[in-house]
């Protein structure tokens, strides 16, 4: 089975300017998450997908972030204009959620090195 | 503040010997705990989960411990290897919602 595929691996941009992530989560994967994480901090939640629908997005910067899921399967996480704070590790991830019950595992993919100069 | 915290924040210990990583949390109510395992340049692996009657579950080298009263796991790892060495994150589940909070994480360096 296929892990969470995410690309690109590093991406170096300067400040102001767009940038873009991709993740294609595990097939038949309901639930798909994206998170940030700093040097030596843990992953922190920006948004989650129950299929296509946004269910918590609480976290998410929306002046400057965007993201979206279509046909929820494959996501995308876009950040315009992005600033020199954004540089981080960002991280997707996938699990078969079942309703009423959260112990599913999160599979994560090996995340976008994202730095801003 | 957080709701979960790991310590030590760091460690360093020889190839060989034994080690125990700590997670305290308030989140409450509480549904399950996972220990992640995160190489370096990786995204995190789930080692095992924890549940509110589980007081012990072992996965290989890893044992993990759950003290639901006072709201503190441990994960200790055996007989050390080189390849232990990684990010060890704790994540604790609520039953509000789907709601998951991660630890900053225990950064583990086995040495030769």
């Amino acid at each position: 089975e296929a892990g969470v595929v995410q690309s690109p691996r590093y991406k170096i941009i300067e400040k102001k300017q767009p940038v873009a992530f991709w993740c294609n989560p595990i097939s038949g994967h309901n639930t798909l998450y994206w998170y940030r994480q700093n040097l030596g901090q843990g992953p922190e939640l920006l948004i989650r997908y129950e299929n296509e629908e946004a269910v918590d997005d609480s976290q998410l910067p929306k002046d400057r972030f965007s993201a979206e899921r279509l046909k929820g399967v494959d996501s995308t996480l876009k950040i315009q204009p992005a600033e020199l704070g954004d540089s981080a590790v960002y991280l997707c991830a996938s699990s078969l959620a079942v309703r009423g019950r959260n112990n599913s595992p999160l599979h994560f993919g090996n995340g976008t090195r994202l730095t801003v100069t | 503040k957080n709701q979960v915290e790991q310590s030590p924040q760091s460690l360093i210990i020889l190839e060989g010997k034994n080690c125990t990583l700590q997670c305290n949390y308030t989140v409450s109510p509480f549904s399950n705990l996972r220990w992640y395992k995160q190489d370096t340049g990786r995204g995190p692996v789930s080692l095992t989960i924890m549940t509110f009657s589980e007081n012990t579950k072992s996965n290989g080298r890893y044992t993990a411990t759950l003290d639901a009263d006072t709201k503190q796991s441990s994960l200790h790892i055996t007989a050390s290897q080189l390849s232990d060495s990684a990010s060890y994150i704790c994540v604790v589940s609520s039953y509000n919602n789907n709601d998951m909070r991660f630890g900053a994480g225990t950064r583990l360096t086995v040495k030769p």
